[in-house]
């Protein structure tokens, strides 16, 4: 089945600076890979998500990039915010809905003022 | 209005007792889910349920059993409550079932056996 690595599993910037998130998959057959915030409490919701037939997508201050010759993609969050601060999650899936998404373990995201 | 709804919020029991997590979508998508969200933030599926189809994860016990009423809800039941079956339960729905299309989650039933 599909494995997903997501790191770092912690990841504190200043307000303002930029935060990358990057995640490795392995299953070649992948071709959908959202990413999830999830708030203290609440439950996950997607902010961005990318297919495999595009390298890069962007939507307001955040980006995400696509390798899949390396397996790989990656979150961008330009100009962080404090409301930016929570949990992210990474996901890939194949397409076959029965098998759900596959997600990384999660990345704790602290904005310091 | 709340897409993705469930009940209770809070749930704390003993071990050994049976119970159920209620989850509602007004949607109208074709596809439900239930995860799993251990103490270390991992997301895991369960279960996906879809026009009457169940697909279940072979590492779930057969003492969880996912049961639809109708196509608006999805309704978790666990017996014989085990103190490792302590986690956040979420509750989600797509449009179809496709790993392509957009997965709303609920607010999450967290669990806790005693």
């Amino acid at each position: 089945g599909e494995n997903v690595e997501q790191h770092p599993s912690t990841l504190s910037v200043q307000e303002g600076d930029s935060a990358v998130i990057k995640c490795t998959y392995s299953d070649s057959a992948s071709n959908y890979f959202p990413w999830y915030k999830q708030e203290l409490g609440k439950g996950p919701q997607l902010i961005i998500d990318i297919r495999s037939n595009v390298g890069e997508k962007k939507d307001q201050r955040i980006a995400v990039t696509l390798n899949k010759t390396a397996k790989h993609f990656s979150l961008h969050i330009t100009e962080t915010q404090p409301e930016d601060s929570a949990v992210y999650f990474c996901a890939a899936s194949t397409g076959g809905g029965a098998d759900g998404l596959t997600f990384g373990k999660g990345t704790h995201l602290i904005i310091q003022p | 209005d709340t897409a993705v709804s469930q009940t209770p919020k809070y749930l704390v029991t003993q071990m050994g007792n049976d119970k159920s997590i209620k989850c509602e979508q007004n949607l109208g998508h074709d596809t439900m889910y239930w995860y799993k969200q251990d103490s270390k933030k991992f997301l895991k599926i369960m279960f996906s349920y879809n026009n009457k189809e169940l697909i279940i994860n072979e590492t779930v016990p057969n003492r969880f059993s996912p049961k639809s009423p109708d196509k608006a809800h999805l309704n978790l039941h666990i017996n014989s409550l085990e103190l490792g079956d302590s986690a956040v339960y979420f509750c989600a729905s797509s449009l179809r079932l496709a790993g392509t299309d957009t997965q709303y989650f609920g607010p999450g039933t967290r669990l806790t056996v005693l």
